[in-house]
């Protein structure tokens, strides 16, 4: 069965710092992979989605860009943390049309 | 753009209670609808999905949603609430001409009283 994980969990950085999430898929090979951001009351908001290896596409400009090194790795980064970058961060795989989510990631930046 | 609306954003219930959360996309083409639910602390995880066939669709823990064409849209039901159905809802929609691509409503936090 596939899984899905993320790392960490929590996170809390200073503003100015740099940022690196980390997202992994187990069980299948190629697949889609997705990060979202979701803030209160705002449902979740696509960032950045990718359909293989080096092949990323920006939803959003931010101050955020996203890595995909490997078929099942996927990262999100920032070379200097923003106050509004605060948020939980959520990575997904697809199938089809279906996404499964990952348990995230909740960035506190001060 | 092509956009999904929640019009409820809370929405407070006594156990028993029917439920209904709105769900309503923009014109598009040919669409998959999903409802999502994320429980406290857990992962979004999906509660049931349309893709062709019948318009009324199950799904898990007594949840069932309309999808009517004419209306753009896709509500969510479940005729008697519990406790434990206090979560967070999101309705997403994949537009046919998008690829795998999700859009999400701006969700519905569901508090249920006992």
């Amino acid at each position: 069965s596939q899984t899905i994980h993320q790392w960490p969990a929590t996170l809390v950085q200073p503003v100015g710092s740099p940022l690196s999430l980390e997202c992994t898929v187990e069980g299948t090979s190629n697949p889609n992979l997705y990060w979202y951001r979701q803030a209160a009351g705002r449902g979740l908001q696509l960032l950045f989605y990718s359909v293989g290896i080096g092949q990323i596409s920006s939803e959003v400009p931010q101050n955020l860009s996203a890595s995909r090194p490997q078929d099942r790795q996927f990262i999100l980064s920032s070379k200097k943390l923003l106050l509004s970058d605060s948020g939980f961060y959520l990575c997904a795989w697809s199938r089809r049309s279906e996404q499964f989510f990952g348990p995230g990631t909740r960035l506190t930046v001060l | 753009a092509q956009s999904v609306s929640q019009h409820n954003h809370h929405v407070i219930l006594s156990e028993a209670a029917s439920l209904e959360l709105g769900c309503n996309y923009s014109y598009g083409g040919t669409v998959n609808l999903f409802w999502y639910v994320q429980y406290p602390g857990q992962h979004l995880q999906l509660l049931l999905k349309y893709f062709s066939g019948d318009p009324l669709v199950k799904g898990i823990k007594g949840f069932e949603a309309e999808f009517i064409k004419s209306k753009f849209s896709f509500n969510l039901r479940k005729p008697s609430v519990q406790w434990s159905d206090t979560a967070e809802y999101f309705c997403a929609v994949n537009w046919n001409n998008a690829g795998n691509m999700l859009t999400f409503g701006g969700g519905t936090r569901l508090m249920v009283k006992p």
